[in-house]
């Protein structure tokens, strides 16, 4: 079965580092999401591409997240600096999003769960 | 106010009892979804709907777009159903992007 991988599994670190986090989405999905779980937050958008490019990163906090898709096969997220309060679970999703096309659902990686110290 | 609401919060139930998992949002969308979290962490989309109704299994999912108000429906529950059951909804055109989420019900299914 196609899936969505994510590495690593578990991340953790002290406050200060460096975080990348990777996501190989589904061959042949052009759609890319990268979300954010907490308990109180719950589940939430933090940036998405369409085939690589970047449409959507209202949901991430500028001055220390970035995410990029080098490739078709690899998007990162990137903490830097990391604080405490980034520690949660990111999750990477893939989908085959066509313009007109109201049917396709999400496939989700097994998630990142992050803890800065 | 949250855009969109589910209810119950936490639902226990006996093995083989009916389930019914409420979702109301108040903007207009362009397609729900239904997912499943399990206790592992890991996130299953079950449904993407924008109108009617849809079955998988077990799984019932339906919306009327204008009482803007969705439920999800579990035949002959099993304890392998017990997994947390987050609404989502999208207002983009394609209705798979920004999605906005449920705070999520956890079901229980008692053997």
């Amino acid at each position: 079965d196609a899936r969505v991988t994510q590495t690593p599994r578990h991340k953790v670190t002290e406050m200060g580092q460096e975080v990348t986090m990777r996501c190989q989405p589904i061959l042949g999905h052009n759609t890319v999401f990268w979300y954010r779980q907490t308990m109180m937050q719950g589940l939430e958008l933090l940036a998405y591409f369409r085939n690589r490019a970047p449409l959507d990163d209202s949901g991430m906090p500028k001055d220390r997240f970035s995410a990029e898709m080098p490739d078709a096969t690899l998007a990162t997220l990137k903490i830097q600096p990391s604080e405490p309060r980034d520690s949660a679970v990111y999750f990477c999703a893939s989908g085959l999003v066509r313009a007109g096309q109201g049917d396709e659902k999400l496939f989700f990686g097994s998630g990142t769960q992050l803890s800065v110290l | 106010k949250n855009e969109v609401e589910q209810s119950p919060q936490n639902l226990t139930a006996q093995e083989g009892e009916f389930i019914t998992i409420n979702c109301s949002y108040s903007v207009g969308i362009s397609a729900l979804h239904w997912l499943q979290q399990h206790p592992g962490g890991g996130i299953v989309s079950l449904f993407m709907l924008s109108s009617g109704k849809k079955k998988h299994g077990r799984l019932i999912a339906t919306i009327n777009i204008q009482e803007k108000h969705s439920s999800l429906h579990i035949t002959a529950s099993h304890p392998r159903d017990s997994a947390v059951y987050i609404c989502a909804v999208s207002l983009a055109p394609e209705g798979n992007e920004k999605l906005t989420f449920g705070t999520g019900t956890r079901l229980t299914i008692i053997p």
